[in-house]
Parts: structure tokens; C-alpha cells; sequence
């Protein structure tokens, strides 16, 4: 089936630097791309919307301006943490719909981003 | 977005089949029922998806009365390595559009 990959898988920063996580489409297009964010015991909580050559729709109570999202081709979108907190520290999942498969939904690994 | 509802948790053994309930009573008609799985630290996978009656594949069976109030997913003989959270989402996929994940079922499978 299709992959969606990410990078880096972890990644350690220090509080008030920035960090780009990356979500690529491996043998698929995506137009759209979505980022997520889990915290421990927790479900999923859906952050944005990534399109393709357009910006990004942020869901209610998602800072923008601290959230950076790029979608500059239609196989990778990227997550820029900018100005990271410990309460930033989090798992971070991208997914991907596939329109070739009736818009299956993929997901990436994640990231699991520590600020300390 | 329809509103799912699912049990927090459930509890089985090895070889016994699963069945994981998910109410959803404000489905749309334009609206999907899909099931993933969740492992720590992984991100979800694909288990089935149907709109009505039922679905089967190698892994799981999606059971979905007429009204489409509700959906049952159905794990034949699990093992401990099905061990994870069961999430239910109900939305229209077409276009790619955004899920909403509820809070999942976690299944735990003892010997």
C-alpha cells in the first residue's frame, strides 16, 4: 500500500528553538496533507489542514504563527515548531489521502519532538 | 463531523473474536465509517472501511446496520499482537477531507 514517511523520527531541542518536521508521499500525490498532534494517553488532535501551493487551514485554538506549515510540492508538506516550549514537546503525525485508492487516509510514524 | 462513541477500553484472549461497537446517531449520508489501529508510537493503520451492510477483508469484518447509527468491527481470533487502540471515524473521504478521531477503544489481549 502507500507510504507516507517522515523525518527526523525524534528530535531533542532546546526551549525557544525552532524545529521543521518533514511528511513526504512516497509513491503517491497528495494535494492535501494533515497534521496531527497526540500527547501521552491521548487521541489524536487534528492541528491542520496542508494544501498544496495554497496556505494552510488551521484548526481552532492552533496558533499559526507558531505552527509554520509549507506544502511546496505535492509530495511534502512541513511542520515548523517555531519558538518550541516544553509544552510543545509532543508526538507529531502527518497523513496523507491517496485519491487513487477512493481517498484512504495513510499515516506517517510521527515524530516525537522533546523541548527541553 | 459526525460524533462517535465507542468503549474506553476492552479486554480479550488469544484466539477469541473482538467485537468493538462505534455509535455514530448524527451520520451523514455522504458519510464513511473507517477503522484504524494504533500501536504506541506509530501512527495509525488502516483496518477496513464501509458505508452499508458489510465489509471484509484479511483482517477485520465492518458490520453496519441499515440506519448506519452504528458500526461493529469484528477481529477474528486475535493474538496478543493486536494488543492497541481501535479508533472509529465517520466522515465524507471524498476530496480527501479532514477526520476527527475520537477517544478509541483500547484492546488488550492476554494469553
Amino acid at each position: 500500500g502507500a507510504v507516507v514517511s517522515q523525518h527526523p523520527s525524534r528530535v531533542i531541542c532546546k526551549s525557544g528553538t525552532s524545529v521543521k518536521i518533514e511528511c513526504r508521499s512516497l509513491d503517491f500525490q497528495a494535494t492535501t496533507m494533515f497534521w496531527y498532534r497526540q500527547f501521552p494517553k491521548q487521541s489524536l488532535m487534528l492541528m491542520a489542514t496542508s494544501n498544496e501551493g495554497s496556505k494552510a487551514t488551521y484548526e481552532q485554538g492552533v496558533e499559526k504563527d507558531k505552527f509554520l506549515i509549507n506544502h511546496a510540492s505535492l509530495t511534502l508538506s512541513t511542520l515548523t515548531v517555531t519558538s518550541a516550549h516544553p509544552e510543545d514537546s509532543s508526538f507529531y503525525i502527518c497523513s496523507a489521502p491517496d485519491s487513487t485508492t477512493n481517498y484512504e487516509q495513510y499515516f506517517g510514524p510521527g515524530t516525537r519532538l522533546t523541548v527541553t | 463531523l459526525a460524533k462517535t462513541t465507542q468503549p474506553i477500553s476492552m479486554d480479550s484472549y488469544e484466539g477469541q473474536e473482538v467485537n468493538i461497537t462505534c455509535s455514530h446517531n448524527n451520520i451523514a449520508t455522504n458519510d464513511y465509517i473507517t477503522w484504524y489501529q494504533q500501536f504506541p508510537s506509530q501512527g495509525p493503520r488502516f483496518i477496513i472501511q464501509g458505508y452499508k451492510t458489510k465489509v471484509t477483508n484479511e483482517v477485520a469484518s465492518l458490520f453496519i446496520p441499515a440506519d448506519r447509527k452504528s458500526s461493529t468491527l469484528s477481529l477474528p481470533r486475535v493474538s496478543l499482537s493486536d494488543t492497541a487502540v481501535y479508533y472509529c471515524l465517520v466522515g465524507d473521504i471524498r476530496g480527501g477531507n479532514k477526520l476527527t478521531f475520537g477517544t478509541g477503544t483500547q484492546l488488550k489481549v492476554e494469553l
